[in-house]
């Protein structure tokens, strides 16, 4: 089992170009999120998913979109990137999100914005 | 606000104890997390405290104490293998994790 891996690893864009990460998981998990990582900064949540077909936004859901067609994908796209949105992104997922549910992290993927 | 705070940065030598702090103020509480990220690498999951009192894994273990908002987590016989960022997260009333900044543990021989 590959658990939670994210495409890509690296990526490097100019202002206003877009993209979209995707990210996969085989463990069945019905709970799905996308973090970003800056350094000094807590991991903080962008938008995250309950199920199949169903989005909500987090913390800094700004300058981002995302869609879950599938209970095993999970995307997150940028429609014009800024130099603001440079950080390392981690997917991350958990059965049910509940009290005590341990989420499990892809291996993350490196952004920066020109 | 919801805060979580850590030390930025702790060193220890090799074989030593380490014992790292985690004060928190958030909107209700669903249970406090430790997890180890070692550099360039995703998070992994180390421990989950809800109730007051110690819980003890292998040469971890986390406190929690509700009342103070505060939690520890102590590593024993520390290897070199050791050295990586510690973060804290809670559970709000929203079951969505508040994360700290991390703590960077140096390992020294």
């Amino acid at each position: 089992n590959a658990g939670v891996t994210q495409t890509p690893k690296f990526r490097v864009l100019k202002t206003g170009q877009s993209m979209t990460l995707l990210c996969a998981q085989d463990m069945n998990h019905e709970y799905m999120y996308w973090y970003r990582q800056d350094p000094g900064m807590g991991l903080r949540l962008i938008h995250y998913s309950v199920g199949e077909g169903t989005t909500a936004k987090g913390e800094v859901p700004d300058g981002y979109n995302v869609s879950r067609l599938k209970k095993q994908n999970f995307l997150l796209g940028l429609e014009s990137a800024a130099p603001s949105q440079t950080s390392v992104y981690f997917c991350a997922t958990d059965s049910s999100g509940g009290a005590g549910d341990e989420q499990f992290f892809g291996p993350g993927t490196r952004l920066t914005v020109l | 606000g919801q805060n979580i705070d850590q030390p930025t940065e702790m060193t220890a030598t090799e074989g030593a104890i380490v014992q790292i702090n985690c004060t928190y103020q958030t909107s209700g509480f669903n249970g406090l997390f430790w997890y180890q990220q070692h550099a360039g690498e995703a998070p992994t999951f180390l421990s989950y405290n809800v109730l007051d009192g110690l819980e003890e894994k292998g040469r971890f273990s986390s406190f929690l104490s509700r009342s103070k908002g505060y939690s520890y987590l102590l590593l024993k016989e520390l290897q070199m293998k050791d050295s990586a960022s510690y973060l804290c997260a809670v559970m709000d009333s929203n079951y969505q994790l508040i994360w700290g900044a991390g703590t960077k543990l140096i390992i020294k021989p």
